[in-house]
């Protein structure tokens, strides 16, 4: 299986800070990476694919870049409602894997 | 706008099979040419894919869980289940319904998801 790893696992930001996720694969995944976003209680959702891609109507504050192994998600403008878990995911091979997660929280 | 809702027992006793149901409304699934799967989550846990479904029928499962996991589909119904058989206190998560375009492929929709927990 292709292991995902992310970091950091959790930090702290301000509201209109610019937030900065990475997450590196064991293995090229040829950009077939996705984001999503868990807010508590709640079922994930899609905000980005194919590493760069937004997912139709999710907010521009949030954008992905990356190739190969290594790959870079950011929030460019923190807001209270960015409050959750974020996960990488890989679809490049079966099973697809995801993330550890990397918790955000507002100061 | 499709919408999927898991549905079955909270509670399963350990060596029996949890068994739950995900219903789309919203969109058919035997009319589009969508996989239908399972995600889930240990408490305080990551993600982990489970398993698909093709519209047509074709599954396809995570390794490890492979040998006590079945995916199905009842088209008329406009639903899809998945059995796991032999739980233990580790197969304890919420599990979530989702649908993706290509295998693999990232999760476009998933629902609110269900929490099962396996104790006696």
């Amino acid at each position: 299986d292709i292991q995902m790893t992310q970091s950091p696992s959790s930090l702290s930001a301000s509201v209109g800070d610019r937030v900065t996720i990475t997450c590196r694969a064991t293995q090229d995944i040829n950009n077939y990476l996705a984001w999503y976003h868990q807010r508590p209680g709640k079922a994930p959702k899609l905000l980005i694919y194919d590493a760069s891609t937004l997912q139709r109507g999710v907010s521009s504050r949030f954008s992905g870049s990356g190739s190969g192994t290594d790959f870079t998600f950011t929030i460019s403008g923190l807001q209270p409602e960015d409050i959750a878990t974020y996960y990488c995911q890989q679809y490049d091979a079966l099973p697809p894997t995801f993330g550890g997660g990397t918790k955000v929280e507002v100061k | 706008q499709l919408q999927l809702q898991e549905s079955g027992p909270g509670l399963v006793k350990p060596s029996e099979t949890l068994s739950l149901t995900c219903t789309a409304s919203g969109g058919s699934i035997d009319r589009s040419s969508y996989y239908w799967g399972w995600v889930r989550q240990a408490p305080g846990k990551g993600l982990e894919w489970i398993g698909s479904i093709y519209y047509s029928g074709n599954t396809h499962y995570t390794p490890s869980l492979k040998s006590r996991v079945t995916i199905s589909v009842d088209t008329s119904r406009n639903q899809f289940s998945l059995d796991l058989s032999s739980v233990t206190a580790a197969d304890t998560a919420v599990f979530f319904c989702v649908r993706h375009l290509n295998l693999p492929d990232s999760f476009d929709y998933w629902g609110r998801g269900i929490l099962v927990t396996v104790s006696p």
